[in-house]
């Protein structure tokens, strides 16, 4: 069965400092790999995806991904923080031989972003 | 405005006494999911819907239903609510495809069973 670590549960940067959230999956084939962020009372939006290709992925707000199919990671990136990046963040796998839209979450990174 | 809405968006309610979280989304997407979200465990799905009248179980289906009777509405059904199912719920939605499509979430309803 497929699962998704994130083996930090609470994150603190400061503004204008750089950002890295570690994720790890285990899958036996290949997987398709989401990051979501949860602001404060709001649902979750997709930052990126990746399915194949490229396997430096950007996304939305600045973020960017490496999928490394050796350490089976998929960590997400910034290289300077905005207060406003203060949220929780998810990593999540798809299986393109499960049913394909069952997405397995991570735990969340909690980011607090002090001045 | 593409979005995908639930409601109620917070509930109180005791055990035992039947209710139903409405999501409904307006992008005409195929599939449906319900999550629920608790500290420490992340999002794990209940129930999701790959069409009108097709629906099948998450990960931790338990305690609930789900019907799929029209393409945007997909309920949520506590039939007799435990203080166990406590959480907060999202309902998503995405276009069909082979799970490279995005899912929309909606805003969450947060439930306390007392």
């Amino acid at each position: 069965a497929q699962s998704v670590t994130q083996p930090d549960i609470h994150i603190t940067v400061s503004e204008g400092a750089s950002l890295e959230l570690r994720c790890n999956y285990s899958y036996g084939a290949t997987p398709y790999l989401f990051w979501y962020v949860q602001s404060p009372g709001q649902g979750l939006q997709l930052l990126l995806k990746y399915f194949s290709g490229d396997t430096l992925v950007q996304g939305i707000k600045g973020f960017e991904a490496e999928f490394k199919r050796s350490q089976s990671s998929f960590n997400l990136r910034k290289p300077s923080v905005h207060w406003s990046d203060a949220a929780e963040y998810f990593c999540a796998v798809a299986g393109e031989t499960d049913s394909w839209g069952k997405l397995q979450f991570g735990a969340g990174t909690q980011v607090v972003v002090t001045p | 405005e593409a979005q995908v809405t639930q409601n109620p968006r917070y509930l109180i309610t005791v055990t035992g006494k039947k209710l139903t979280v409405t999501c409904s989304q307006n992008m005409n997407h195929e599939y449906m999911s319900w999550y629920r979200q608790d500290p420490g465990l992340g999002l794990r799905q209940i129930y999701y819907s790959m069409n009108v009248e097709v629906t099948d179980k998450g990960d931790v289906p338990e305690g609930y239903k789900v019907s799929r009777k029209e393409k945007r509405n997909f309920p949520l059904i506590l039939e007799s609510p435990s203080p166990n199912q406590t959480s907060l719920y999202f309902c998503a939605s995405s276009l069909a495809g082979d799970g490279i499509e995005t899912q929309y979430f909606g805003p969450g309803t947060r439930l306390l069973v007392l």
